[in-house]
């Protein structure tokens, strides 16, 4: 069975440009997580979707973070305009339906410089 | 008060060891919990889910304590290849997914 699928792998910007981090869960996993972890910190929520739908959102940065989940399968997160504290590796999620195991992608490593 | 607290350690412990990791939760409604073990540079893979009655695998063995709001881990007869990070995940009554800064452990021949 496929895992979670990220891409990139790794980006490196300028702080004030604009990124975009492209997720696609397992097959069949109506649930997919957005995290956030800055090195020696655990991860942080920053966005659920259920199916298409926002579950939780409440720890985004709405001013400069977005996302979507358009069609209930792969999501897309970005960043605009990008700060040096963005600078963390941002993991995908997903399980078969909320508070069940999550599976996690491999990861975006961002460093804004 | 954090959601999730953990000691971050390190525990630097040798081959064979027994060691114990304890995380503490602030939501008394939460519903699940469960440990990730992260490696270095690696995503989050879970380890075990923590069962009321507490859950044994192997050498792991979960323990909840819904009274004082924590959770444990045991390891017993450590080996080099559990050097790792340990997260303590916890499943509020949102079904929010909380994670713990984690505990590092080093295990040294």
């Amino acid at each position: 069975e496929a895992g979670v699928a990220q891409s990139p792998r790794y980006k490196i910007i300028e702080k004030r440009q604009s990124v975009a981090f492209w997720c696609n869960p397992i097959s069949g996993h109506a649930t997919l997580y957005w995290y956030q972890q800055i090195l020696g910190q655990g991860p942080k929520l920053l966005i659920q979707f259920q199916n298409n739908g926002v579950v939780d959102d409440s720890q985004l940065p709405k001013d400069r973070f977005s996302a979507e989940r358009l069609k209930g399968v792969d999501s897309t997160l970005k960043i605009q305009p990008a700060k040096l504290e963005d600078s963390a590796v941002y993991l995908c999620a997903s399980s078969f339906s909320t508070g069940e195991t999550q599976y996690f992608g491999p990861g975006t490593r961002l460093l804004v410089l | 008060r954090k959601e999730v607290e953990q000691d971050p350690g390190p525990f630097n412990v040798p081959e064979g060891a027994t060691v114990a990791f304890n995380c503490t939760y602030s939501n008394s409604a939460s519903q699940s919990f469960f440990w990730y073990r992260q490696d270095c540079r690696k995503e989050p893979k879970l380890l075990m889910s923590v069962y009321s009655s507490g859950n044994e695998d192997g050498r792991f063995t979960a323990q909840l304590n819904r009274a004082s709001q924590y959770i444990s881990l045991l390891i017993r007869d450590s080996k080099l290849s559990d050097s790792a990070t340990y997260l303590c995940v916890v499943n509020t009554n949102n079904n929010d997914m909380r994670f713990g800064a984690g505990t590092r452990l080093t295990v040294k021949p």
